[in-house]
């Protein structure tokens, strides 16, 4: 079981470069979701799903945008990379109803 | 406010101290209530879980619930360098059939050898 795995570790964008951010689960969870992390405001909450075909808004989505096509991928695009996208982003998976939540390694993203 | 407040610290206390981490909450809809672990450049990891309030013991760690006050706690006996971590709270409660995760901000914590 590799459980969540995530692609790049590590990725620099300069200002209006897209990208987008792999994540994948092997544990066939029905909820995903993406976290970025900043200094001194813990983990907020970007988008998330359900399941396959249904996504939702999560506490801060401007500017990023997801689809899930199958149970395992939950790809973030960024469209238009800001400054204020610097951060650690990390992506999570668990059963629906269940509350242990699986992180990915997450991904150190810089935009100059 | 904040649903979830955590003092992101930093803590700092030499090692084989007892540590207490603490978070607040304002929500009483809450059920469940954890403690995730996150070391440096990592993910976090769930490092304890509880449901009801009182008292949940593993090994060296307690994780403490008293839901009349909207406070939980995690105790960490005879602290180790290895403790050396970000602490966060999480808690959760029902939505349409699906658990809503909220976390509170973090709590460094350095265990000094």
């Amino acid at each position: 079981n590799a459980g969540v795995t995530q692609t790049p570790k590590f990725q620099v964008l300069k200002t209006g470069q897209s990208m987008t951010l792999q994540c994948a689960q092997d544990m066939n969870h029905e909820y995903m979701s993406w976290y970025r992390q900043d200094p001194g405001m813990g983990l907020r909450l970007i988008h998330y799903s359900v399941g396959a075909g249904i996504t939702d808004q999560g506490e801060v989505p401007n500017g990023y945008n997801v689809s899930r096509s199958t149970t395992e991928d939950f790809p973030l695009r960024l469209l238009s990379a800001a400054p204020s996208q610097t951060s650690v982003y990390f992506c999570a998976s668990r059963r629906v109803g269940g509350n242990e939540q699986f992180f990915g390694p997450g991904t150190r993203l810089t935009v100059l | 406010q904040k649903e979830v407040e955590q003092d992101p610290g930093p803590l700092s206390v030499p090692e084989g101290a007892i540590v207490s981490l603490n978070c607040t909450y304002s929500n009483s809809a809450f059920q469940y209530f954890m403690w995730y672990r996150q070391y440096s450049r990592k993910g976090p990891e769930l490092l304890m879980y509880t449901y009801s309030s009182g008292n949940k013991e593993d090994g060296r760690f307690t994780a403490q619930v008293d839901k009349s006050s909207k406070y939980i706690s995690l105790f960490i006996r005879d602290s180790q360098p290895s403790d050396s971590a970000t602490y966060l709270c999480a808690m959760s409660r029902a939505i349409q059939g699906a658990q809503k995760l909220v976390f509170g901000q973090g709590t460094r914590l350095t265990i000094n050898p």
